[in-house]
């Protein structure tokens, strides 16, 4: 079972260049986030969708966008990258409603220089 | 907005001694759910409780929702090095969509 993927594991941009990190995930879970993980700050969710065509903010949305135009993708997108958003990036799936279990990636290490 | 709060930080401890971590929310959760993640890997499902006062076990592993489900705890008996990683409890409010995480306990067990 793939469950989760994303790519790519590792990336390393330079200050205000865009990239796209791609997630899938082929389970049929309508329920898609995006998380990051810095040193010290546990799990900070950046967007999330309930479904196709459906996004939403996390707590820490400014730099990134989000689209859910089918319900196996949900790419995040940096506009400019900063050097503050060099981190690990993790996207997840559930079935439904939050309260059932969320299913990880193994992540996207990104280092924006 | 809803915060989840975890206590210890970082726990170091002998092979056979237990462990407990905390977490402690602002507002009353839905559900709590508990996740494992291993040095250099992702989060793993562990549990999740629902009712209040409700306890669930998972060999050596006890799981416990407070009676007003503000909080909850991870108690590992006898840790062994393959409990090695930072544990996170995660929690929703009613009626949200959002999970949001505690900022984890990070243990490590020495042989």
């Amino acid at each position: 079972n793939a469950g989760v993927t994303q790519t790519p594991k590792f990336q390393v941009l330079k200050t205000g260049q865009s990239m796209t990190l791609q997630c899938a995930q082929d389970m049929n879970h309508e329920y898609m986030s995006w998380y990051r993980q810095d040193p010290g700050m546990g799990l900070r969710l950046i967007h999330y969708s309930v479904g196709a065509g459906i996004t939403d903010q996390g707590e820490v949305p400014n730099g990134y966008n989000v689209s859910r135009s089918t319900t196996e993708d949900f790419p995040l997108r940096l506009l400019s990258a900063a050097p503050s958003q060099t981190s690990v990036y993790f996207c997840a799936s559930s079935y439904g409603k939050t309260g059932n279990t969320i299913y990880f990636g193994e992540g996207s290490w990104l280092t924006v220089v | 907005g809803q915060q989840v709060m975890q206590i210890p930080q970082y726990q170091h401890v002998q092979e056979g001694e237990d462990f407990t971590t905390y977490c402690n929310s602002s507002t009353t959760l839905s559900n709590i759910q508990w996740y494992k993640q291993r040095p250099g890997g992702h989060p793993v499902f562990l549990i999740q409780l629902v009712k209040s006062g409700e306890v669930k076990k998972q060999k050596r592993l006890t799981f416990q929702f407070g009676e007003a489900k503000k909080n909850s705890s991870l108690h590992i008996t006898a840790t062994q090095t393959t409990d090695v990683g930072t544990y996170f409890c995660a929690g929703t409010q009613g009626g949200s969509e959002k999970l949001v995480f505690g900022k984890g306990t990070k243990l490590t067990v020495n042989p």
